[in-house]
């Protein structure tokens, strides 16, 4: 069955540092493999996805991130952290049937 | 990028009653998802909702609880039937605007509190 896991519930990281957020995925095929942000109160947005070809994907907002067959991840990068991006993030895995399955989300706090 | 609306944005239930959630689009979608998203949870699909045909539900969710409409390309109802406190939750819709991209576009959700 497909899963998606997000093994960091809260990340807190200073303004300017780098960002790692990680996402493990569990899925018989190649997957869609998604990443959304939530800000407080509002719905979610789609940062990036990845569907084929390089394996490394820019995103909105200076996000990136790198699907990594062997390791059944789909990190998610950004070099300098804004205080803007303090936020839930989920990663998401679509099947090829229009279904998708979200992991359990980080919460990032960025600190001044 | 599609607009979604939802209402009400939040309300306070009281146990055994009914909710509707209203999910208004601004294009024409073929493909509407509800999804609940429990406090300190991720989101987990409830039902696809097609346009001319009844809504395909996910394990663990049943048609008597969550009563769906989809009566055109542009809207959809949720119904939260017999409510009880394990219920609150926020509710939100979403679709695909354009088949196949793997692209869901969300509403802001409809945060429910059963008392």
């Amino acid at each position: 069955a497909q899963s998606v896991t997000q093994p960091d519930i809260h990340i807190t990281v200073s303004e300017g540092a780098s960002l790692e957020l990680r996402c493990n995925y569990s899925y018989g095929a190649t997957p869609y493999l998604f990443w959304y942000v939530q800000s407080p109160g509002q719905g979610l947005q789609l940062l990036l996805k990845y569907f084929s070809g390089d394996t490394l994907v820019q995103g909105i907002k200076g996000f990136e991130a790198e699907f990594k067959r062997s390791q059944s991840s789909f990190n998610l990068r950004k070099p300098s952290v804004h205080w803007s991006d303090a936020a839930e993030y989920f990663c998401a895995v679509g099947d090829h049937f229009n279904k998708f399955y979200f992991g359990s989300g980080t919460k990032l706090n960025v600190k001044p | 990028s599609a607009v979604i609306s939802q209402k009400p944005s939040r309300d306070i239930c009281q146990r055994g009653t009914s909710l509707t959630i209203q999910c208004q689009v601004d294009s024409q979608v073929t493909m509407m998802f509800w999804y609940r998203q429990q406090p300190g949870q991720s989101l987990t699909l409830i039902a696809t909702a097609n346009q001319g045909s009844e809504a395909t539900y996910e394990s663990g969710f049943v048609i008597d609880k969550f009563p769906i409409s989809r009566p055109n390309l542009t809207f959809s109802t949720l119904t939260v039937s017999n409510m009880s406190p394990e219920d609150s939750s926020i509710y939100l819709c979403s679709v695909e605007e354009q088949t196949n991209t793997g692209e869901l576009f969300f509403g802001e959700g409809s945060r429910l509190t059963v008392l």
